[in-house]
């Protein structure tokens, strides 16, 4: 969707290495978050921002760190990549609470293979 | 937290069949999103649920929130190719968890021409 971007769309990397996805926003939303999508599992939540350098954990966020120094870039971080982070990543950003009646803009994707 | 559960897991229909997915919890939601996602693509939204007994329409689909805000499911009326994919029902947390979008593990459709 227009508005949100991740990159890169792809990505193989070796177990141990660190590697940082992005997901760049231009819709000035305040909400950002990160999500890994498995067979069998859907969509799990990694790590949330609530604003600039304000972030939280989610359901599987050993291993991942984030960070938020502006409100358009969110960062997530794998410190030493292992196997079972081999994920489809998803990023997404949703307008302020005062607009409770719009979803959750998803980015493309990022498909991370840890080898 | 809050889990909603989805079934079925696969539903595997002949084109122009109808189609129902159902999304259930344990306790009372204070709201429901559907969303689509497409074979090798992202979520996309398809419409938000808060009221008991809320029924909304998109052309051939069909939503509705239970009585009880404990359910909800999403039907598609003689289904075309175009509505392959994977369905997921989602709860948005309002609570202390800043409004984390909580998903159920999604319905796959295909569709046989």
């Amino acid at each position: 969707d227009a508005g949100i971007t991740q990159s890169p769309r792809h990505k193989v990397t070796e177990t141990g290495t660190p590697v940082t996805l992005r997901c760049h926003q231009t819709e000035n939303h305040r909400y950002m978050y990160w999500y890994r999508q498995d067979p069998g599992h859907g969509l799990r939540l990694i790590h949330y921002s609530y604003g600039v350098k304000d972030t939280d954990k989610g359901e599987v966020s050993d291993g991942y760190s984030v960070s938020r120094s502006k409100t358009e870039d969110f960062l997530l971080t794998l410190e030493s990549a292992t196997s079972s982070q081999t994920s489809v990543y998803f990023c997404a950003i949703r307008p302020g609470q005062q607009m409770v009646n719009y979803g959750y803009t998803f980015g493309s994707g990022t498909r991370l293979t840890v080898v | 937290g809050q889990q909603v559960m989805q079934i079925p897991q696969y539903q595997h229909v002949q084109e122009g069949e109808d189609f129902t997915t159902y999304c259930n919890s344990s306790t009372t939601l204070s709201n429901i999103q559907w969303y689509k996602q497409r074979p090798g693509g992202h979520p996309v939204f398809l419409i938000q649920l808060v009221k008991s007994g809320e029924v909304k329409k998109q052309k051939r689909l069909t939503f509705q929130f239970g009585e009880a805000k404990k359910n909800s499911s999403l039907h598609i009326t003689a289904t075309q190719t175009t509505d392959v994919g994977t369905y997921f029902c989602a709860w948005v947390d309002y609570g202390g968890s800043q409004g984390n979008l909580i998903f159920g593990k999604g319905t796959k459709l295909s569709v046989k021409p």
